[in-house]
């Protein structure tokens, strides 16, 4: 099983609501990934979590906080963001933390939309 | 730094024909790998295929395959007998061997169209 869950599929929020998305894995990854993508775009790397603690911070606003409550979970928390911040959000898992050549297996992303 | 380029952002196929997508790369490393991912409409990224830059053999699955030439830096990807379901954008991406955690970096894709 290579699957990777995300919810919600669709969010639409304001600039002043608080809202979250969520990652979870049941394959026993150590290494979970945040990525934005922008329409016709790449995905943009965010955050990497490696065995529950933030390993790579991308210069990402403080408005995006991320949070690995445990090895399958991940959590992305969004505060007052901007509608330039409206994306699809993808998470990415891989077995080991050190990344030797491993595939990421992503999931079906969060669209987000900020009005 | 390392860079992935993808020079056709669209292309276009007959279903049933054989399309190749381009990818070249540059790095100073020897050790690496690459990958191509697809991505359809419904927005999910799906490993198509890896390949180990050490390893001199191309990889293939199923109807695709990789053409990798490590000294030119170039991967190309191969689609035999194009279906209506490959439709799809494709990134090309690389990342180090043994690097730091996510450090996977994307081309620009290409969309790929097949017509029935």
């Amino acid at each position: 099983d290579t699957e990777v869950t995300q919810t919600p599929k669709h969010l639409v929020m304001g600039m002043t609501n608080k809202k979250s998305l969520k990652c979870e894995q049941h394959m026993g990854h150590r290494a979970m990934y945040w990525y934005k993508q922008k329409a016709k775009k790449p995905p943009e790397l965010m955050f990497v979590y490696s065995y529950e603690k933030l390993s790579i911070n991308e210069s990402v606003p403080s408005r995006f906080s991320p949070e690995c409550p445990n090895s399958s979970l991940l959590n992305l928390h969004l505060h007052a963001l901007q509608p330039e911040d409206s994306a699809l959000y993808l998470c990415a898992s891989t077995r080991s933390s050190q990344g030797i050549g491993e595939t990421q297996y992503f999931g079906p992303g969060t669209r987000l939309l900020v009005l | 730094a390392q860079t992935v380029t993808q020079s056709q952002p669209e292309m276009s196929v007959q279903e049933a024909e054989t399309v190749t997508l381009s990818c070249t790369y540059d790095t100073s490393e020897s050790d690496y790998y690459l990958f191509w991912y697809k991505q359809p409409p419904s927005r999910q990224m799906i490993l198509v295929i890896r390949q180990e830059a050490y390893k001199q053999q191309n990889a293939t699955e199923n109807r695709f395959s990789v053409n990798f030439q490590k000294a030119a830096k170039s991967f190309s990807l191969k689609i035999s007998d194009s279906q209506l379901g490959d439709a799809a954008m494709y990134f090309c991406a690389y990342r180090n061997y043994g690097g730091s955690q996510g450090n996977l970096i994307f081309g620009k894709g290409t969309k790929l169209s097949v017509k029935p």
